[in-house]
Formats: structure tokens, sequence, C-alpha cells
């Protein structure tokens, strides 16, 4: 069982359709993480929070929206997406520093179909 | 140059066989090291971290060479459930929380 929980597991959305991913850490971390996985590309961080405040915005198009009301959730906000948004989005968690650790804590994902 | 360049496979090996995986990686101020595991449709799993000194744990084994910013996997006598993709991992500070490059993976299929 992990301990990072993402619902929906799967979701299928219209081009004009709002939806929202939302992820839930139970592993008393501080900072959380969006990932997009797209088939034969290597993992591309998205968002990054800790302690409730993002501190790390990688370039992503506006129709992608992140939310962290506190230090167990995450959500990732979705408006007019494209087809190419299609993709598993994977939400993570870390006790501090990547760059030491390097240690991620993934949820199982959440995998968009934009049609 | 890519920032993390592993080849994709797929390796198919038979059940006992050793395996080695090689991963490159392009910024030389690089700090960390790391191999992720991520079975099909699961999500990715630290497997270990990779030292200069070289590491191992039970079956695996890897290797860093700074100076020619390599890093290694080797796995010796595979089992079926080693069967997944191999995710090259590397560290460097960046951001407030450091950042994590990953490379698009090997894919191991081991056989009976």
């Amino acid at each position: 069982e992990t301990g990072v929980t993402q619902t929906p597991r799967h979701l299928v959305m219209g081009m004009t359709n709002k939806k929202s991913l939302k992820c839930e850490q139970h592993l008393g971390h501080n900072a959380m993480y969006w990932y997009k996985q797209s088939a034969k590309k290597p993992l591309e961080l998205m968002f990054v929070y800790s302690l409730e405040e993002r501190v790390e915005n990688n370039s992503v198009p506006s129709r992608f929206s992140p939310e962290c009301p506190n230090s167990s959730h995450l959500f990732l906000h979705l408006h007019t997406l494209q087809p190419e948004d299609s993709a598993l989005y994977l939400c993570a968690s870390s006790r501090g520093g990547l760059a030491v650790s390097g240690e991620l804590f993934f949820g199982e994902g959440s995998r968009l179909t934009v049609l | 140059r890519k920032e993390v360049e592993q080849d994709p496979g797929p390796f198919n090996v038979p059940e006992g066989a050793t395996v080695a995986f090689n991963c490159t990686y392009s910024n030389s101020a690089s700090q960390s090291f790391f191999w992720y595991r991520q079975d099909c449709r699961k999500e990715p799993k630290l497997l270990m971290s990779v030292y200069s000194s070289g590491n191992e744990d039970g079956r695996f084994t890897a290797q860093l060479n700074r100076a020619s910013q390599y890093i290694s996997l080797l796995i010796r006598d595979s089992k079926l459930s080693d069967s997944a993709t191999y995710l090259c991992v590397v560290g460097s500070r960046g951001g407030s929380q450091g950042n994590l490059i990953f490379g698009k993976g090997t894919k191991l299929s081991v056989k009976p």
C-alpha cells in the first residue's frame, strides 16, 4: 500500500471540460510534486510545493493549475486541455531536499485521456 | 545531448542471466545518482542510490564513474520478478528542493 494516494486513477475528458486530480500523502513529508509521464519520454517535473508554497513551475501551460491547501494535499486543476496532454500524471512527496536523498515517494498515478 | 541518456532496450534475458544497464549524464555538476524501478502500470520506486565507491544490495550492484559521467546497474542471477523498467536518475542542486532528472528508462524482460 502506497503512502501517496491519487484519485481518480483514470480520467477521460473532453477538451472543454474542467476536472481536477487529487493527491494525498500520509507520510508527513513537507514537499509535494506533480510529474507528467508520456510514452517514450522521461518523467517531466511540472510543479513543486514545499511547505505549501509553490517553489517551482517548470514552464507548464496555464491550462494546468496546481493547488496545495496543506502539506498533505495537492491538486491539479485541468481546463481546456489538448489531446497531447493525455499522459500519466504522477504525484510524489519527499521528506526534504531531493538533491541529496533522491527519494521520491510516488502515487500510482492518474491516467488522463483527452478526447 | 540529452541530460540523462539510457539504452531503452528491451533487454530480453533468461532467468539466471547477468544483465547490465548503462546511463550517461550531461551535467558535470550533478551531485547524486540513483536507480529507480518502475513495474508495468505502476509508479516508480527507488531501487538504490549510487555512490562513487560503488555499492551493492544483494544481486544488484551500482557503479558511478564521475570522470566519464557514467552510471551502471548490474543485476546478477536475474529473476522473473526483476522484469520492469529501470530509470536512471541524476540529482543536482537547483530550485529550493534540488532537482532530479530522469532518464527514459531501460526495459528488462526476464523469461523462464
